[in-house]
């Protein structure tokens, strides 16, 4: 029973490109998180999704980053025309569903921006 | 978003029990109090969660205050491994939304 797969493990991005992050949940769960953790700083969320739906994107960037969570495959965080500022940790989460659910997080994606 | 307030950082000797704190004096009466931990260059892991009631796991025992204001994460017997940011959360209770603060650095001298 795989936990929540996240890929590239690492990435690294010239300014200008963009980036792709994928986030496999664990089985069985339809709620997914994403959040950016800087160097020496905690955890920032980023947004929330369910599959098909944005429930919670306070936490986005307005441009540039955007998010998705579709029918059949991995949620995708997506951040075009990267900028040195984007190098970080991103995490991704799953849950069951509602209610006082537990977060399984990923082991993370380590963007870097040269 | 009820706010939690933690202490920066803390020390603890090995093989001794850790209380790690945590403030959150705006929680609602339906709200969560859950504790996650973030090793060196790990994802977080969940620790711990509660309502009300003190609870108790193979990782630790979370007490929470009669009032809810304010919760305590207990580390029976500190080891090395656990040397970590132990975050306390939280949760909304119109929805799932987990809101990390900067945590605790927590520090397990041999």
């Amino acid at each position: 029973n795989a936990g929540v797969m996240q890929n590239p493990r690492h990435l690294v991005r010239r300014r200008g490109q963009e980036a792709r992050l994928r986030c496999s949940p664990m089985k069985g769960h339809s709620h997914v998180y994403w959040y950016r953790q800087l160097p020496e700083e905690g955890l920032k969320f980023m947004v929330y999704l369910q599959k098909e739906n944005i429930i919670d994107e306070s936490g986005m960037p307005k441009e540039r980053f955007s998010a998705e969570f579709p029918k059949e495959g991995p949620s995708i965080l997506r951040i075009q025309q990267v900028v040195r500022g984007d190098s970080a940790a991103y995490f991704c989460a799953s849950s069951p569903g509602a209610g006082a659910n537990v977060l399984t997080f990923g082991a993370g994606s380590r963007l870097t921006v040269l | 978003d009820a706010k939690t307030t933690q202490p920066n950082s803390m020390e603890s000797n090995e093989e001794e029990p850790v209380h790690l704190p945590c403030n959150h004096s705006t929680i609602s009466g339906t709200d969560y109090i859950h504790w996650y931990r973030q090793l060196p260059s790990q994802g977080p892991e969940y620790v711990i969660h509660g309502l009300t009631s003190n609870v108790n796991n193979r990782m630790a025992s979370l007490a929470i205050a009669e009032d809810r204001k304010s919760s305590t994460l207990i580390l029976h017997r500190a080891t090395l491994r656990d040397a970590a940011v132990y975050y306390c959360i939280s949760t909304l209770n119109t929805g799932n939304q987990f809101y990390f603060g900067t945590g605790t650095s927590l520090t397990v001298i041999p």
